[in-house]
C-alpha cells in the first residue's frame, strides 16, 4: 500500500518547456488535488478533482492544465513552464472533498 | 484566498516543554484540521475537529476549537526534538476544497 505517489521527484526546465506531473493513489478516494509550496506563501490549490471525471480550477490554476485519467491517477501539465513556477508540487488524495487528505513527497521543479 | 491563519509563524522550544500554536479563520467551517510537514516532505494528517465538537486528543496532541471567535489551538505536550516541523491548519468551508494557513516553524532544541 503504496498511498499516493508522486513522479518525478526533481525536475529542471528551460523556460518554454512542457512537462506533466503523474500522481496516483492506491488508496481507492474519489477526490484528488495539486498544490503548489513556495517560501512564505503555504499550501495553494491548483486544481482539483472531486471525483473521476470532472475537474476544477483551484486558487492558482493559470498556465496548469490536470486531466483525471482514472480513479487512481491525476496528472499535472505545465505547457509553456516559466520561472515563476519554479515551485514544490504536492498531490494528495481524499475520501471526499472536506475529509483528510493524503500527500504524496512532492515534485521539486526549477524553471531556468 | 486563505482562510486559515496560524499563529505564531515561528516557534522555538526546548525537549519537555509544551508547544501551543493558533489557528483564525474568517467564515463559518465544517471542520478544522491540523497538519505536520517535516523538512522536504508531504503533509500528514494530524487530527480532524468537527465545527460541533469543542476538543478532541491524539496522544500528545489536544486540539480546541472555538466556533464563537473562528479559532482553533493545537497543543502538543512534553515536545520532542522529533517534533520539529511546520505545522498547519486547514478549514472545510463545505463549499470547495480545504483551505490551508501558511504554517507555524516549530523548533524543539534537544
Amino acid at each position: 500500500n503504496a498511498g499516493v505517489t508522486q513522479t518525478p521527484k526533481f525536475q529542471v526546465l528551460k523556460t518554454g518547456q512542457s512537462m506533466t506531473l503523474q500522481c496516483a493513489q492506491d488508496m481507492n478516494h474519489n477526490s484528488m488535488y495539486w498544490y503548489r509550496q513556495d517560501p512564505g506563501m503555504g499550501l495553494r490549490l491548483i486544481y482539483y478533482s472531486a471525483s473521476e471525471g470532472t475537474t476544477d480550477k483551484g486558487e492558482v490554476p493559470n498556465g496548469y492544465n490536470v486531466s483525471r485519467l482514472n480513479k487512481r491517477e491525476f496528472s499535472l501539465r505545465l505547457e509553456s513552464a516559466a520561472p515563476s513556477q519554479t515551485s514544490v508540487y504536492f498531490c494528495a488524495s481524499s475520501n471526499y472533498r472536506g475529509d483528510e487528505q493524503y500527500f504524496g513527497p512532492g515534485t521539486r521543479l526549477t524553471v531556468t | 484566498s486563505q482562510q486559515g491563519e496560524e499563529d505564531p509563524q515561528a516557534l522555538s522550544i526546548q525537549e519537555g516543554e509544551n508547544a501551543t500554536m493558533n489557528c483564525s479563520y474568517k467564515t463559518s467551517i465544517n471542520n478544522l484540521q491540523w497538519y505536520r510537514q517535516n523538512s522536504g516532505r508531504g503533509l500528514v494528517h494530524l487530527i480532524l475537529i468537527r465545527s460541533n465538537e469543542r476538543e478532541k486528543h491524539s496522544g500528545r496532541l489536544r486540539v480546541t476549537l472555538d466556533t464563537s471567535k473562528k479559532s482553533s489551538s493545537l497543543l502538543i505536550t512534553a515536545s520532542r526534538a522529533a517534533d520539529t516541523a511546520s505545522y498547519f491548519c486547514a478549514t472545510d468551508g463545505g463549499y470547495s476544497t480545504l483551505t490551508f494557513g501558511k504554517g507555524t516553524m516549530l523548533l524543539v532544541s534537544p
